[in-house]
């Protein structure tokens, strides 16, 4: 079946510092991606997605870019801040397109940001 | 905006007790689900419905119950708590019909300790 492979934690970064969370997936159909954040104590909540292959999602400074020829979706921060420590989660629709609501998670990624 | 609401955020139950978790919506999604989230095992899917009346097992159903009489209401019921089912709950909806990649909305969890 589809499924999410992610980069172990923790992650322990300085204020300012680049961030990159490998994510790659194994998926039988064309899948949408996902990337959820989870703040202490919060439930979590989108952070971005991309529904197409070398689509890229974008948001609070956080990137990244469907490759299907590496099956992989790679998060990417230029210079992250204490603010964004939480844990960080790589998903995947299954189904043609995405079409369907059942999300795939991989296992987190917990980001820890000093300053 | 409520957005999902789940209660309650924490409990402790002995060991063959049940409960129910509870979930509501106030955005007319269609599409509802229980997640479990384990150390190293991200979040996994209980079960789901994309409507009233209308449910289905996920990835780790077993010991667990759901029932879907409204659009807003999607209750969890642990029959005999176990040990195993130690773990933080969490509901989410979406919307669902021939939008795609539409965004799970989560509640802020439910902590359960069964001892």
């Amino acid at each position: 079946g589809d499924s999410v492979t992610q980069m172990e934690g923790p992650v322990t970064l300085s204020e300012e510092a680049f961030l990159t969370i490998n994510c790659t997936y194994t998926a039988t159909g064309y899948p949408s991606l996902f990337w959820y954040v989870q703040y202490p104590g919060e439930g979590l909540q989108l952070l971005l997605k991309a529904t197409k292959a070398d689509d890229k999602g974008s948001n609070k400074g956080f990137e990244a870019t469907y490759r299907k020829e590496t099956t992989s979706f790679h998060l990417e921060k230029g210079s992250v801040q204490v603010s964004d420590s939480a844990v960080y989660f790589c998903a995947l629709s299954e189904g043609y397109g995405g079409a369907t609501n059942k999300l795939i998670f991989g296992t987190g990624t917990l980001l820890a940001v000093q300053p | 905006n409520a957005g999902v609401t789940q209660t309650p955020k924490f409990q402790v139950l002995k060991t063959g007790q049940s409960m129910t978790l509870q979930c509501a919506q106030d955005m007319n999604h269609e599409y509802m689900s229980w997640y479990r989230q384990d150390p190293g095992m991200g979040l996994r899917l209980i079960h789901y419905s994309v409507g009233a009346g209308i449910t289905d097992q996920g990835e780790v159903p077993n010991g667990y119950n759901v029932s879907r009489s409204t659009t807003e209401d999607f209750p969890l019921r642990l029959l005999s708590a176990a040990p195993s089912q130690t773990s933080v709950y969490f509901c989410a909806s979406s919307r669902t019909g021939l939008v795609v990649n539409t965004e799970a909305f989560f509640g802020q969890g439910t902590r359960l300790t069964v001892v």
